[in-house]
């Protein structure tokens, strides 16, 4: 089956760091790939997604490019602020038919950024 | 456009008995998942609900159960309670017709089983 794995937490940064969050998949065919942040207290948000091989997608200075070759999606951000400490998750959603609203999602990296 | 709700905020019960949590989707979503998320698992796919209907469901016992009212607000059902479904249980619902891809998710309900 899908399975999202990402790289064990907690990360911590000083401010205006360069962030890297790994995440690798597997999954059959073609999924779309997504991470979600959730700040304390809250439900999941999306940040940023892509749906097809080489997409790169891009939201409040973070990116993260599907690679299908090495089966990956890495969160990259160029400069942490303090406001970026949260829970971050990798999910895929498969395109086996009869699953499209079904998220597989990773465990999750808990970042935290200090001034 | 109120995002999307669930009450009660937390809950707290016993071994054994049996909860019900709730949903309310932003207005206009047809289709509403449930997940659970604990520290040691993660978040994990309960079922999914469209048009009153469960099109998908996770790998959990039939303990848990869920429906869908012809407004959209789901319910989802825990009953005899153990230990271990002491979790956050998240509700997420869909713009219909929006392929899915973006999921908006409500604050959760806190579960806690003594």
């Amino acid at each position: 089956g899908d399975s999202v794995t990402q790289m064990e937490g907690p990360v911590t940064l000083s401010e205006e760091a360069f962030l890297t969050i790994n995440c690798t998949y597997t999954a059959t065919g073609y999924p779309s790939l997504f991470w979600y942040v959730q700040y304390p207290g809250e439900g999941l948000q999306l940040l940023l997604k892509a749906t097809k091989a080489d997409d790169k997608g891009s939201n409040k200075g973070f990116e993260a490019t599907y690679r299908k070759e090495t089966t990956s999606f890495h969160l990259e951000k160029g400069s942490v602020q303090v406001s970026d400490s949260a829970v971050y998750f990798c999910a895929l959603r498969g395109n086996s038919g009869g699953s499209n609203y079904k998220l597989t999602f990773g465990k999750g990296t808990l970042l935290t950024v200090n001034p | 456009k109120a995002g999307v709700t669930q009450t009660p905020r937390y809950l707290i019960k016993t071994r054994g008995q049996q909860v019900t949590l709730s949903c309310s989707p932003i207005s206009g979503h047809r289709s509403v998942s449930w997940y659970q998320q604990t520290p040691g698992q993660g978040l994990q796919f309960l079922f999914e609900y469209f048009s009153e209907t469960q099109r998908n469901k996770g790998n959990f016992p039939g303990r848990f159960s869920g429906r869908q009212f012809s407004n959209s607000r789901s319910e989802m059902n825990v009953s005899t309670l153990e230990l271990g479904d002491s979790a956050l249980y998240l509700c997420a619902s869909t713009p219909s017709g929006g392929g899915g891809e973006k999921l908006f998710f409500g604050s959760g309900t806190q579960l806690s089983v003594l």
